[in-house]
């Protein structure tokens, strides 16, 4: 299966920074990526799609300039989080589909001060 | 929808004794596949049950599929302290993942 690289795995910040987090596909050619938040003992929302060399498909609800998606690459992907808030507090996980599965990345939790 | 939705929301056993989630659905499906999380960690994948299936065993993971019902169980034996997590469901219907609030088991020792 394949190998996903997640970083960091914890950051904190003082509101109104952005922040930015990386996924990299270690051994697998990655055209999409998907990107998950969690809130504590809830479900993974999926917040959007990242397709290499085009723009990401953002879910409904979720706003794109709030949370930036940038794929350029087949082994990369980045979720920038802008001018963070409390509320953006929260556990983001990145995945790779391969053989009809999802490889998830090791997550980034993200404490907004 | 189509994410699935686990029942029950947690889940408490003996180690030794055997654990069973279910999942129910609302769309038709490709595979319906399950992922389980430890705390704080990303998912990892269990098994895929392709819609032509009605069970499949992977060392001590059970599962079956009814399509009729849209409901999935997933079974785990023999269970072990190590098995405490989270379990979710995916019902696969393209490219997108959905999930639930998942199962949380927690095995005593």
């Amino acid at each position: 299966g394949a190998v996903v690289s997640q970083h960091p795995s914890r950051v904190i910040c003082k509101s109104g920074t952005s922040v930015k987090i990386e996924c990299r596909s270690l051994d697998f050619q990655a055209t999409t990526m998907f990107w998950y938040r969690q809130f504590p003992k809830q479900s993974l929302m999926l917040m959007a799609t990242s397709n290499e060399g085009s723009k990401a498909t953002y879910e409904q609800g979720v706003e794109k300039d709030k949370f930036l998606i940038n794929h350029a690459s087949l082994t990369l992907s980045t979720l920038t989080v802008t001018s963070a808030h409390p509320e953006d507090s929260s556990f983001y996980i990145c995945s790779v589909r391969g053989n009809e599965k999802l490889f998830f990345g090791s997550g980034t939790q993200l404490s907004v001060l | 929808s189509q994410q699935g939705e686990e029942d029950p929301q947690a889940l408490s056993i003996q180690e030794g004794e055997n654990a069973t989630m279910n999942c129910s659905y609302k769309t038709s499906i490709n595979n319906l596949q399950w992922y389980r999380q430890n705390s704080g960690r990303g998912l990892v994948h269990l098994i895929l049950i392709r819609s032509n299936e009605r069970e499949k065993h992977s060392g001590r993971l059970r599962v079956t599929l009814d399509t009729s019902k849209k409901s999935s169980s997933l079974l785990i034996t023999a269970s072990r302290a190590a098995d405490t997590a989270s379990y979710f469901c995916a019902p696969n219907t393209g490219n997108q993942f959905y999930f639930g609030t998942g199962t949380s088991l927690t095995v005593i020792p």
